[in-house]
């Protein structure tokens, strides 16, 4: 079973749209979560934390079910400029980063 | 906004040769990482290094591979003898301290190419 799986997508909206993306994980001692963005060919970069609450940062809303293993992302009202590949990333009791693959997305006009 | 910096941000190496990957860490930040991405697929982890030692290394970081800290502002990755397969983004990483609320920061990466 892979550590960090994804629905590679695409998932292609339009402007406006909610999307959600989902991400399961296979260490149940994994301590730290996150949902990273990457644009192609380009560094990742941190979208948000995933705290056991769930937590929101202006249209992008993250979710953590432990008891599933399961990480969620849910943008609002995308914009041209979400499109990119979101990357679940989790970290167990080490210091590493273990990545997904990453779900692209797609947001037309 | 402070930045990881990588340089060069494109190496072409002839196989069998040596290279030198180099990092500058954001300037408070006291752990440091590498990972790679080879084309298509997912990002990787290396190295992480606190304290001017290892502190964990993956499968992939065998003996071809290298890290050090020259001095207080450079992070280096050698890869010895170079394969075909070294071809990918090479992205180093710091960060304050190792917990969560201490996320990695990524510079924008050594796109290396083996021929």
């Amino acid at each position: 079973r892979k550590e960090v799986e994804q629905d590679p997508g695409p998932f292609n909206v339009p402007e406006g749209a909610t999307v959600a993306f989902n991400c399961t994980y296979s260490n149940s001692a994994s301590q730290s979560f996150f949902w990273y963005r990457q644009d192609c060919r380009k560094e990742p970069k941190l979208l948000m934390s995933v705290y056991s609450s769930g937590n929101e940062d202006g249209r992008f809303t993250a979710q953590l079910n432990r008891a599933s293993q399961y990480i969620s992302l849910l943008i609002r009202d995308s914009k041209l400029s979400d499109s990119a590949t979101y990357l679940c990333v989790v970290r167990d009791s080490s210091y590493k980063l273990i990545f997904g693959s990453g779900t692209r997305l797609l947001v037309r006009p | 906004e402070p930045e990881v910096t990588q340089t060069p941000s494109h190496q072409v190496t002839q196989m069998g040769q040596e290279v030198i990957l180099r990092c500058v860490p954001i300037s408070n930040h006291l752990y440091f990482y590498w990972y790679r991405q080879i084309l298509g697929q997912k990002v990787e982890f290396l190295v992480s290094f606190y304290n001017n030692e290892i502190s964990e290394k993956s499968e992939i970081f065998d003996d071809q591979f290298s890290v050090e800290r020259p001095d207080g502002s450079n992070f280096t990755l050698k890869i010895r003898s170079t394969k075909l397969e070294d071809s990918a983004m090479y992205f180093c990483a710091s960060s304050v301290g190792p917990f969560d609320y201490q996320p990695q920061h990524f510079g924008d990466g050594t796109r290396l190419s083996i021929l």
